[in-house]
């Protein structure tokens, strides 16, 4: 059964500094991974997807990796600001035939002014 | 842009009561999905749908049922409420199993007593 692990569980950073936060599975044969954003009380919104043959992806000041063989996939945030302040969640899809994405816990980033 | 939009946001209920939590979305999107969040627990699947007309059990199924008799709507119901349900539920959908991102609405909270 595949098991996604987020380490820490939380994190607290000053403003403007660059982080990476980690997830890691256990079973390499996934689909894609998933990186999510969840504000509190709000639902989950997409940040980030990275197909399996794909190395990294970015968008602005994210950019997420993802090593298979290892079993990891990595979000750097750069230049942080208050407001990305959240929980991030990544999730991994197990390929064709399987609609059910296993989610991490996820690590909640405090970014201090 | 309403994208997938949830109903009731909160809800109390007393053990034994039935509801039925309402999802809709706007994108025309085939897969519809909903889920549980627990501390804890992260997010689990309950049921999803692969279509219009078609429901089908995820990881956490016993106590609900659904229906999609529209493309647009995914309804989740509770026959008979359990204080172990008390959750927050998060419906979502996506253009293509484990191709496309997937879209959440912003949560139902529901309270069981």
């Amino acid at each position: 059964k595949q098991e996604v692990t987020q380490i820490p569980a939380a994190l607290s950073v000053p403003e403007g500094e660059n982080l990476v936060l980690n997830c890691s599975f256990t079973d390499s044969a996934i689909y894609n991974l998933q990186w999510f954003r969840q504000d509190p009380g709000k639902g989950l919104t997409s940040l980030l997807l990275i197909q399996s043959s794909q190395r990294e992806q970015t968008s602005g000041r994210l950019n997420a990796s993802l090593d298979k063989s290892s079993g990891r996939s990595t979000l750097y945030i750069a230049a942080s600001q208050p407001g990305d302040s959240a929980t991030y969640l990544c999730a991994v899809h197990p390929g064709a035939g399987s609609y059910q994405l296993t989610f991490g816990k996820g690590t909640k980033l405090s970014v201090i002014p | 842009n309403a994208g997938v939009t949830q109903t009731p946001k909160f809800r109390v209920l007393k053990t034994g009561q039935s509801m039925t939590l309402l999802c809709a979305q706007d994108m025309n999107h085939e897969y519809m999905y909903w889920y549980r969040q627990d501390p804890g627990m992260g997010l689990r699947l309950i049921h999803y749908s692969v279509g219009e007309g078609t429901t089908a059990k995820g990881e956490v199924p016993d106590g609900y049922n659904v229906s999609r008799l529209k493309k647009q709507n995914f309804l989740l119901g509770l026959e008979s409420a359990a204080p172990s349900q008390t959750s927050v539920y998060f419906c979502a959908s996506s253009p293509r199993t484990g191709i496309g991102e997937l879209f959440f609405g912003e949560g139902s909270r529901l309270t069981v007593l």
